[in-house]
């Protein structure tokens, strides 16, 4: 399929482990924004990447978040030291240049124990 | 700074009923505004952009700049939109970054 492909789907992760999630933008698609959805929350956005670089970081929760993106594609949004806050689904778009549509991933869901 | 506000979590109509999801936004800037819909078990969508100013579905929403609002009409629901609506804006130098409000689930039932 050509949409926005995220890995795992599903993913149960002990308190303090570290997780990486992954995202596969549309082809060609040079913005990639990485958003959360908690409980009872709106989407809260995370980070924006344009091509390899993130000149928007402003919404990683804490210094345990980071991502990157590699050969203006795949991105991973890491989560070091998980803690129960962080159990959300955490959701990846990618959008076209000069285009406006934010094409979504179905989702990870972290579950932190 | 930016936000979107949707009062409603649940709105709950018969078939038929007439709808009104409510949406309102605080920027001092022009806004990009957006309706996106996420039907269960599929993945979060456009429904529809208000520069557009398209009817998707039979949905249509009007920006209203004095009252700061951006609601999702639909005169006649169906079964089918029961779905989660979210309301979002862009603004200008913002790259697309989405600002979501905290989403209204809407149930039609039969």
């Amino acid at each position: 399929g050509a949409g926005v492909s995220q890995s795992p789907s599903n993913k149960v992760t002990e308190k303090g482990k570290d997780v990486e999630l992954r995202c596969d933008p549309i082809s060609g698609h040079t913005a990639l924004y990485w958003y959360r959805q908690s409980l009872g929350q709106g989407l809260e956005f995370l980070i924006y990447f344009q091509g390899n670089s993130a000149p928007d970081k402003s919404g990683l929760p804490s210094d345990r978040f980071s991502a990157e993106r590699t050969g203006g594609s795949v991105s991973t949004l890491t989560i070091q030291r998980t803690q129960q806050e962080d159990s959300a689904v955490y959701l990846c778009a990618s959008s076209p240049p000069q285009g406006y549509q934010a094409f979504f991933g179905q989702g990870t869901r972290l579950t932190v124990v | 700074a930016q936000r979107v506000t949707q009062p409603e979590k649940l709105l709950s109509v018969f078939k038929g009923a007439p709808v009104e999801l409510k949406c309102n936004y605080s920027y001092s800037g022009s806004p990009e505004l957006f309706w996106y819909v996420q039907y269960s078990r599929q993945r979060l969508q456009l429904l529809l952009r208000h520069i557009s100013r398209e009817s998707i579905k039979g949905f249509t929403a009007d920006l209203n700049k004095g009252e700061t609002s951006f609601h999702l009409k639909k005169p006649f629901a169906q079964e089918e939109d029961s779905a989660m609506y979210y309301c979002a804006l862009t603004f200008s130098g913002g790259y697309n970054k989405l600002i979501f409000g905290a989403g209204t689930r809407l149930a039609v039932h039969p």
